[in-house]
C-alpha cells in the first residue's frame, strides 16, 4: 500500500467521545482523500484536501464530521459526539498533483460501543 | 447519476481455472477507471488505471480490458494467493473533481 500511513490502526470509543484518525500521505503526494467502507457496503468518498485547502467535502456529513490537512504535519478526520453508526473502516489515501492513481493506507478501524 | 457495478459478487475458482470479473458503469465522463485489490483487513492495493476504451494493461495473471460501458479483469490460471476482493472504480471529469465511485467488488476464492 505505497507508503501511505494512517493511525491508529484500531480504535475503539463510547457513544459521545470524539475520534482522531491520522493520516500522513505517499512522500511527494499534496493530495489526500478520505473514504469510509460500512460491512457489506462499498466504499464511499468523504472528502478532498490539499494542503490546507478542502477541495471537495461533498461526501462529509454536515454534522460531527471534520478534516483538514494543515501546512505542518498529517492529515486529520475528526469525528465527534460518535454514535454506533460511525463505526466503520475509514481509508486515507494520497495521489501526486499529477498523477490519477489514488495509493491507499491500512485503514483506521473504528468501533463505538 | 453515476454508477459501477460489479459482476459477480462471489466467485469460487479452482486453482488454474481461467476467469474474467466484470464492472459495468454508467458515468457522465469518464476521466479513468481503477482496479484494485483488496485482502481482509487492509486498505485496497493499486492495480491498473485504464483511461480509454480498447485499452489493456497486464500485470502477472491479471490483465484488464476496457470498453465504453464496461471493463474486465481477466485472471489467467488464478492461484490460491490470487484470492480476494477485486474493486473497480471510475473517476469522473468535472472540474476538480478526483472522487472515485466505487463498485461493491467481486470476492474470488482460488481453492488450490
Amino acid at each position: 500500500n505505497a507508503g501511505v500511513m494512517q493511525n491508529p490502526r484500531h480504535l475503539v470509543r463510547r457513544r459521545g467521545q470524539e475520534a482522531r484518525l491520522r493520516c500522513s500521505p505517499m512522500k511527494g503526494h499534496s493530495h489526500v482523500y478520505w473514504y469510509r467502507q460500512l460491512p457489506e457496503e462499498g466504499l464511499k468518498f468523504m472528502v478532498y484536501l490539499q494542503k490546507e485547502n478542502i477541495i471537495d467535502e461533498s461526501g462529509m456529513p454536515k454534522e460531527r464530521f471534520s478534516a483538514e490537512f494543515p501546512k505542518e504535519g498529517p492529515s486529520i478526520l475528526r469525528i465527534q459526539q460518535v454514535v454506533r453508526g460511525d463505526s466503520a473502516a475509514y481509508f486515507c489515501a494520497s495521489s501526486s498533483g499529477t498523477g490519477n492513481t489514488i495509493y491507499f493506507g491500512e485503514g483506521s478501524w473504528l468501533t463505538v460501543v | 447519476e453515476d454508477q459501477v457495478t460489479q459482476s459477480p459478487e462471489a466467485l469460487r475458482l479452482q486453482e488454474g481455472e481461467s476467469s474474467s470479473l466484470n464492472c459495468s458503469y454508467t458515468v457522465s465522463g469518464l476521466r479513468g477507471l481503477f482496479w484494485y485489490r483488496q485482502d481482509p483487513g487492509k486498505g485496497p492495493e493499486f492495480l491498473f488505471t485504464l483511461y480509454s476504451a480498447g485499452e489493456e494493461k497486464e500485470k502477472e495473471r491479471l490483465k484488464a480490458t476496457l470498453t465504453k460501458k464496461e471493463s474486465f479483469l481477466h485472471i489467467t490460471a488464478p492461484k490460491p494467493e490470487d484470492s480476494a476482493t477485486y474493486l473497480c472504480a471510475v473517476q469522473v471529469n468535472a472540474g476538480n473533481n478526483r472522487k472515485l465511485i466505487w463498485g461493491l467488488g467481486t470476492s474470488l476464492a482460488v481453492n488450490p
